[in-house]
């Protein structure tokens, strides 16, 4: 049983540029989160998303970020107009059912904006 | 808000001994769990205990929860080399959407 998948594990944008994010949870599980995590600091919680339905989006920047996790496919975190700032390890978890249960992550996607 | 604030920042001990790392967060919680991350990858789950235990036990972990003090620890024995790691804890807010908000974490170096 294959453990949540994140790619690319590492991505380069210049500053202006798209960058998209991929997530495949485990199988069986409805469940994901988003997180970004800086150098040296702990995971800051960013959207929680079921099948088709963003369930919070607190942690969401409210400009060039979006996420979504269609019916078919993998979750996708999309950032617009990448800024230096934006480079941090963005991490997708998924579970199997909500409520606090435990997570199980990915290894991340490393995100560098030049 | 960040919920959970571990401590101390960076320990740092000889193999064989006990490392023990505190949380602390500010609202009520439905659980706690504690989460280990090596470096380069994701983090993994260890451990929950519910806002209704004290105590709980697994392998070489015991976790404790003080919900009064609004704080918990976690207490590695007979550390080995492999412990070495960064730790978090992270709650699950009463009433929330149930995501869970970590902390800063601890980073342990356990030396041989």
């Amino acid at each position: 049983n294959a453990g949540v998948m994140q790619n690319p594990r590492h991505l380069v944008r210049r500053r202006g540029q798209e960058a998209r994010l991929r997530c495949s949870p485990m199988k069986g599980h409805s469940h994901v989160y988003w997180y970004r995590q800086l150098p040296e600091e702990g995971l800051k919680f960013m959207v929680y998303l079921q099948k088709e339905n963003i369930i919070d989006e607190s942690g969401m920047p409210k400009e060039r970020f979006s996420a979504e996790f269609p019916k078919e496919g993998p979750s996708i975190l999309r950032i617009q107009q990448v800024v230096r700032g934006d480079s941090a390890a963005y991490f997708c978890a998924s579970s199997p059912s909500g409520g606090g249960s435990p997570l199980h992550f990915g290894n991340g996607t490393r995100l560098t904006v030049t | 808000s960040q919920q959970g604030e571990e401590d101390p920042q960076a320990l740092s001990i000889q193999e064989g001994e006990n490392a023990t790392m505190n949380c602390s967060y500010k609202t009520s919680i439905n659980n706690l769990q504690w989460y280990r991350q090596n470096s380069g990858r994701g983090l993994v789950h260890l451990i929950l205990i519910r806002s209704n235990e004290r105590e709980k036990h697994s392998g070489r972990l015991r976790v404790t929860l003080d919900t009064s003090k609004k704080s918990s620890s976690l207490l590695i024995t007979a550390s080995r080399a492999a412990d070495t790691a960064s730790y978090f804890c992270a709650t699950v807010g009463s009433g929330n959407t149930g995501k869970l908000i970590f902390g800063q974490g601890t980073t342990l170096q356990v030396k041989p």
